[in-house]
């Protein structure tokens, strides 16, 4: 069965306090890795896609990275709107979308 | 360009009264999603369309819940009699290709169960 876990569950930084949080995942046949950004009240938002192991995105403060067990999503020098609900999802075969519970980040100016 | 619409946005009722979801996605996107999320825990997908077609139902707990896509645009997601355990947020979700996991969801629909 498809898992995904993250870790930390929440990570309080103070601006400008770099950091990373952990996705680490055991799936049948990789075929993509997400990363999510939610707000309080609101749907995920789209922040990333990796495909394989080496890969690395770059937005702004957020550089996501993937190995074959697990994802980092960089921050750095965080500033108080960065702060959300990072959420980290993988596809396998069916196309279906397996989310972790996701880091809570709280980032206090 | 307007993005996934849901409604309503809150919804209190008491146990075993019926309630109904409403979801527009993005125009031109053939994939609808409706998916689940309990505090603290990731979304789970409920029931996935291409067009009218529901291709991926096997998370939909059918006794009491039902979906539907008619015409392949809006989809609306019954629960029917609720229960206590169904209080959670329901999200839908749209993509412009099938298989694409990047997801362009609605803000949610709440609901609590009495």
């Amino acid at each position: 069965e498809d898992q995904v876990t993250q870790s930390p569950e929440a990570l309080r930084l103070q601006e400008g306090e770099s950091s990373s949080l952990n996705c680490s995942y055991t799936v049948s046949g990789l075929r993509g890795l997400f990363w999510y950004r939610q707000d309080p009240g609101k749907g995920p938002e789209f922040l990333f896609t990796l495909y394989s192991a080496g890969e690395e995105k770059e937005k702004e403060r957020l550089k996501a990275t993937l190995t074959k067990k697990e994802s980092f999503l960089h921050i750095t020098a965080p500033k108080p709107e960065d702060s959300a609900t990072y959420l980290c999802a993988v596809q396998a075969g069916g196309n279906k979308l397996v989310f972790g519970a996701g880091t809570i980040l709280r980032v206090k100016s | 360009e307007a993005g996934v619409v849901q409604s309503p946005r809150y919804k209190i009722i008491e146990k075993k009264q019926p309630v109904a979801f409403w979801c527009n996605p993005i125009s031109g996107h053939n994939t609808l999603y409706w998916y689940l999320q309990n505090l603290g825990q990731g979304p789970e997908l409920l029931i996935r369309y291409e067009n009218e077609e529901a291709v991926d139902d096997s998370q939909l707990p059918k006794d009491r819940f039902s979906a539907e896509r008619l015409k392949g645009v809006d989809s609306t997601l019954k629960i029917q009699p609720a229960e206590l355990g169904d209080s959670a947020v329901y999200l839908c979700a749209s993509s412009p290709t099938s298989g694409s996991g990047e997801l362009f969801f609605g803000e949610g629909s709440r609901l609590t169960v009495l």
